[in-house]
């Protein structure tokens, strides 16, 4: 099994550009999600999903849109990057919604210029 | 609004010098308390899970064990190689989905 997979690793947009950050995972996971990593800040739950076609905002969703037509996948979209969003982005999965382990991908770093 | 604290911040150790972290935390009913390690430009690496005070975990050098308000890492004779950044997490029975609530970590340096 690969785990879950992140691409790309790193990424540079300028202000305004829309991009994806895929993930991927290949243990049949039920439950995805997306964090970013800020210094100081920790890691902080953007978007979630408990199965496909069921999806739910985090803690900071604003700027970012998620859709899961895929038990494997779930994208992460910007669609009008700001300075802000400049982050390390990790994506999360688990077998079922409850005390289950959570376990992270490799991260994207992405720089919003 | 739950909340993690982690401390120190940093902490340096020679070879063999054991020491203890500690993660604070204020939750509205505890569902789990997570561990992890992370190593420069990686992921969050799972180490442990807590669900209820007095339980206690180990791993090698590593051992977790929790209260009704915070949890220790407790890291026996360290390695180098048990350098990183040691992040604590609680997910709360209120939440929907499983939401984690991380604290900022602790950087561990071991030097040899």
């Amino acid at each position: 099994n690969a785990g879950v997979t992140q691409t790309p690793k790193f990424q540079v947009l300028k202000t305004g550009q829309s991009m994806t950050l895929q993930c991927a995972q290949d243990m049949n996971h039920e439950y995805m999600s997306w964090y970013r990593q800020d210094p100081g800040m920790g890691l902080r739950l953007i978007h979630y999903s408990v199965g496909a076609g069921i999806t739910d905002q985090g803690e900071v969703p604003n700027g970012y849109n998620v859709s899961r037509s895929t038990t494997e996948d779930f994208p992460l979209r910007l669609l009008s990057a700001a300075p802000s969003q400049t982050s390390v982005y990790f994506c999360a999965s688990s077998p079922r919604t409850g005390a289950e382990t959570q376990y992270f991908g490799p991260g994207t770093r992405l720089l919003v210029l | 609004e739950d909340q993690v604290t982690q401390s120190p911040e940093a902490l340096r150790l020679q070879e063999g010098e054991s020491s203890s972290l500690n993660c604070s935390y204020t939750v509205s009913g505890l569902r789990g308390l997570f561990w992890y390690r992370q190593d420069p430009g990686k992921g969050p690496e799972f180490l442990f899970t807590l669900y209820s005070a007095g339980e206690e975990k180990e791993k090698e050098r590593l051992k977790a064990t929790l209260t009704k308000k915070e949890s220790f890492l407790h890291i026996t004779a360290p390695k180098p190689e048990d350098s990183a950044t040691y992040l604590c997490a609680v997910q709360a029975m209120q939440n929907a989905g499983n939401m984690l609530t991380f604290g900022g970590g602790t950087r561990l340096m071991v030097k040899p």
